[in-house]
Formats: structure tokens, sequence, C-alpha cells
């Protein structure tokens, strides 16, 4: 069985500040990595789909990096404001038609 | 807005009945996913359609069935309704299959008393 863990659970960080999660995930039969942002009481919302192992994405001030050989992506996020508080879920999709999904890392930005 | 559409938004019902949530997905996908969240879990994928066919099984119980129509909007069938169905449904759609990002719905949150 598949398993995709998502680490830390939760995390407190100062405005201004920079932070970092990690997804990790097995490395064989890999397709994508998918990276969402839920914000409480809305619907979850892409941010980066990821094929290519050293894949580096960037959207605003969050950005994502893949490594597909060891299993695991990073998502940082630069500068923290109020409005990153949310959770970010990641998503392996490995064949078989179904995304595995992360539990999240709910993220809280103290002003 | 995502493009894609849930309707209803709320729905409350009594244990023992049948209810049908309805999506549309985003013009040109062809893909419909129903993912289930209950309170305080992560999101359960139950089921993906695919151009009208059923793709993926997810944790989706036996009460529980979906179709997904020439026009492609998918409907999700919930019957004998339990207490613990009690949930947020989110619909999402893609264009292809699950290399590209998923779209989703606002959600239809099924309350069973």
């Amino acid at each position: 069985i598949l398993n995709v863990e998502q680490s830390p659970q939760s995390l407190h960080v100062q405005e201004g500040d920079s932070t970092n999660f990690t997804c990790s995930f097995p490395s064989s039969n890999f397709y994508a990595l998918h990276w969402y942002r839920w914000e409480t009481a809305k619907s979850p919302e892409a941010l980066f789909v990821m094929t290519l192992n050293g894949d580096e994405k960037k959207k605003g001030r969050i950005s994502a990096t893949l490594n597909t050989k060891e299993g695991y992506s990073y998502l940082y996020i630069k500068g923290s404001q109020p409005e990153d508080s949310a959770t970010y879920l990641c998503a392996l999709y490995s064949g078989n038609y179904q995304l595995i999904w992360g539990a999240g890392t709910k993220l809280i930005i103290k002003p | 807005d995502s493009g894609v559409t849930q309707t209803p938004k709320h729905l409350i019902t009594a244990t023992g009945q049948r209810v049908t949530l309805r999506c549309s997905p985003r013009s040109g996908d062809l893909s419909v996913y129903w993912y289930q969240q209950s309170l305080d879990q992560g999101l359960q994928f139950l089921i993906q359609y695919y151009n009208g066919e059923e793709r993926a099984k997810g944790n989706i119980l036996e009460r529980f069935s979906a179709q997904q129509f020439p026009d492609l909007h998918s409907e999700l069938n919930l019957s004998s309704l339990e207490l613990g169905d009690s949930a947020l449904y989110f619909c999402a759609s893609t264009k292809g299959g699950n290399s590209y990002e998923q779209y989703f719905g606002p959600g239809t949150r099924l309350t069973v008393t």
C-alpha cells in the first residue's frame, strides 16, 4: 500500500519568516507529484504539478522542489503572510489512476 | 472560481434517506473525481470517472454510487444514510488523468440527522 507522508503535521510561523515543509513518497513508479493549498472554509486549490526529477516550480512567494530518486518534495514559502495560513496537501500519482493524498501540513502565520 | 459547480451547497436529511449530489466539471474537462471530507479528516478519494466511464475506485461504500453522463456532469448517490455520512463532499475535474492539476468545486455539506 502506497503511503504519502507530510511533515510537520502543523507549523506556527511568525509573519515575515520563511518556512518549508516536506512531502515524502515511495520513489518507485513515479508519475507526478501535486501540491494544493486548502484554506479553511474553501476548496483545495492547485499550486503545482511536478513530473521530472529536479523540477523546481515557483508561484509568487511559494516554490517547490522535487527529488524522485529519494522520494521527497519540499514546499517553501518566503516571507510568510497571514493569507498563507492554510493546510498544504501533497498527492502522489504512481499509476493505477489514483492520487494518493498526504494528510497535509497545517500552516498558521502569527502576526 | 474554479469553474466547477456543485449543487446543492447544503443538504440536511434524516438517517435512512437517499440523496443525490450533482457536479458539473469545468468546460472541456473529461475527468470527474469525488471526495469526502469528514470532520477533522483529510480528503478521502471516493471515485473517478473519465468521459463517462468509471476509471478508479477509492474508499467508496457500497451504499454510495456515482455516474457521469454524456454531457460530462456527474452525480453521486448516497443511500441508506447514516449519521457518519455527514461530511463535506467535493467534486474535482481535470482535462485528463492524474498528471493534470485538479480543479475543485465548492463542495456540498451533507448533514444527516
